[in-house]
């Protein structure tokens, strides 16, 4: 048990719709990075927070977004939903940058 | 860019027959190699991390090791209960926090 719970588990959307999907982070982390996973792929950087900044993006377009709060909370946002944006999105915070990142559950997402 | 291959894609086992997975990295400065665990559906489960050449870590039945190109997780008279896919991913030095990951060893222990 990592601490890192998500919301929701499975959701399904259709093509141009905007989601959001939510993150608790265990008390103390400090950072939170999202990824999104394929079918039989490994897990693909989105971003990360730190202490509610932007860290770090990797080669997502800007269509997916999020913010990180003082509760240990955050949210993936992402609008204009194409059918590619299925997939398994995970969640991983860690105490301090550099320090090992724990996952949660990951939130399913269908794009119809 | 930094990279990660693992292989094999997928490794059938028979319950004690003991074995290795082998993950290969290409990364500008290694800060970290990490192996995690993935059953299906849910995300990866935090095994090992490993910094530096000549580092072995254990668990159980499990035991990582890494040198400077690759990283080994040895499995000793696996159960069924291992059964799983096995991530490895890499943190450079320098730069973003990210993680790069392979695409994961798929893991079936038989009774």
């Amino acid at each position: 048990e990592t601490g890192v719970t998500q919301s929701p588990t499975h959701l399904i959307k259709t093509r141009g719709q905007q989601v959001t999907l939510r993150c608790s982070s265990q008390s103390g982390h400090n950072t939170v990075s999202w990824y999104q996973q394929a079918l039989g792929q490994g897990p693909q950087f989105i971003f990360q927070y730190y202490r509610e900044e932007e860290n770090g993006r990797g080669n997502f377009p800007p269509r997916f977004s999020g913010l990180q709060f003082p509760n240990y909370s955050s949210e993936l946002n992402v609008n204009a939903l194409e059918l590619d944006d299925s997939a398994l999105y995970l969640c991983a915070s860690g105490p301090a940058q550099g320090d090992t990142q724990y996952f949660g559950p990951g939130t399913r997402l269908t794009v119809l | 860019e930094d990279q990660v291959t693992q292989s094999p894609e997928a490794l059938r086992l028979q319950e004690g027959e003991s074995s290795s997975l082998n993950c290969s990295y290409t990364v500008s400065g290694l800060r970290g190699l990490f192996w995690y665990r993935q059953d299906p559906g849910k995300g990866p489960e935090f095994l090992f991390t490993l910094y530096s050449a000549g580092e072995e870590k254990e668990k159980e039945r499990l035991k990582a090791t890494l040198t400077k190109k690759e990283s080994f997780l040895h499995i000793t008279a696996p159960k069924p209960e291992d059964s799983a896919t096995y991530l490895c991913a890499v943190q450079a030095r320098s730069g973003s926090e990210k993680l790069v990951f392979g695409k994961g060893t798929k893991l079936t222990v038989n009774p």
